[in-house]
């Protein structure tokens, strides 16, 4: 299975400023995915990474606030902008690793953020 | 839209009883559904899925879910429960026709007292 690290695990920022948040994965996988999952919620799909082109947002988040890049098969960042205390929350990437099987999405261990 | 919905927040089960976490589905199509874990100050894990097949699965972990589609249900079950278990568990099935994106439920919080 896909072995996926997130940096940095946590992090504490004021507001107004920028985090990037980095997504490293042991295999080339095609697709790759950002996750947030704010305090005591479930986790809601921000966008997905696509390699050599733009990510794709999906409802409520815009490419402003969340910028992806994607610059190879391995890795992305997913960056929050302009931070405010309703950003804190736990941001997971995701993999889905075709080389073990289909219908099977792998996690990173999640970036914990707080935002004073 | 697809969705699924856990109606429990939280679960308390004795050790060594059985534990049952509810889930149910709304989905168009023939549904496909996934359980993950979630240990504290950690990712989420992949515990099963349902495809297609029997409607009982076998996960990781001594875990299990029945697939009961007159009612809409995917209910995650183990017949012995370990304190090791306590966790956060989650529901979840496809967003739309592919399976990368998922939609989760908003969790259950598995309490496995000694």
């Amino acid at each position: 299975s896909a072995v996926i690290s997130q940096k940095p695990s946590r992090d504490i920022c004021q507001r107004g400023t920028s985090l990037t948040i980095q997504c490293q994965v042991d295999s080339q996988v095609t697709m790759m995915f950002w996750y947030r999952q704010q305090p005591g919620q479930s986790l809601t799909l921000i966008a997905t990474a696509n390699q050599g082109s733009e990510a794709t947002y999906e409802s409520g988040f815009v490419i402003d606030k969340f910028p992806i890049s994607r610059p190879n098969l391995t890795f992305s960042t997913l960056t929050v902008s302009n931070m405010s205390p309703e950003d804190s929350s736990i941001y997971l990437c995701s993999v889905e690793d075709r080389g073990v099987e289909d219908n099977e999405q792998f996690f990173g261990p999640g970036t914990r953020l707080t935002v004073l | 839209a697809q969705s699924v919905a856990q109606p429990e927040d939280q679960v308390n089960v004795a050790e060594g009883n059985p534990l049952t976490v509810k889930c149910t589905y709304s989905v168009s199509g023939n549904p496909y559904l996934f359980w993950y874990v979630q240990y504290p100050n950690r990712g989420l894990q992949f515990l099963l899925k349902y495809i297609t097949g029997d409607n009982l699965v076998k996960g990781s972990y001594g875990f299990e879910a029945e697939f009961n589609k007159s009612q809409t249900s995917f209910h995650l079950k183990k017949p012995s429960a370990l304190v090791s278990d306590s966790a956060l568990y989650f529901c979840a099935a496809p967003m739309n026709t592919g399976f990368q994106k998922l939609v989760f439920g908003t969790g259950t919080r598995l309490l496995v007292s000694p």
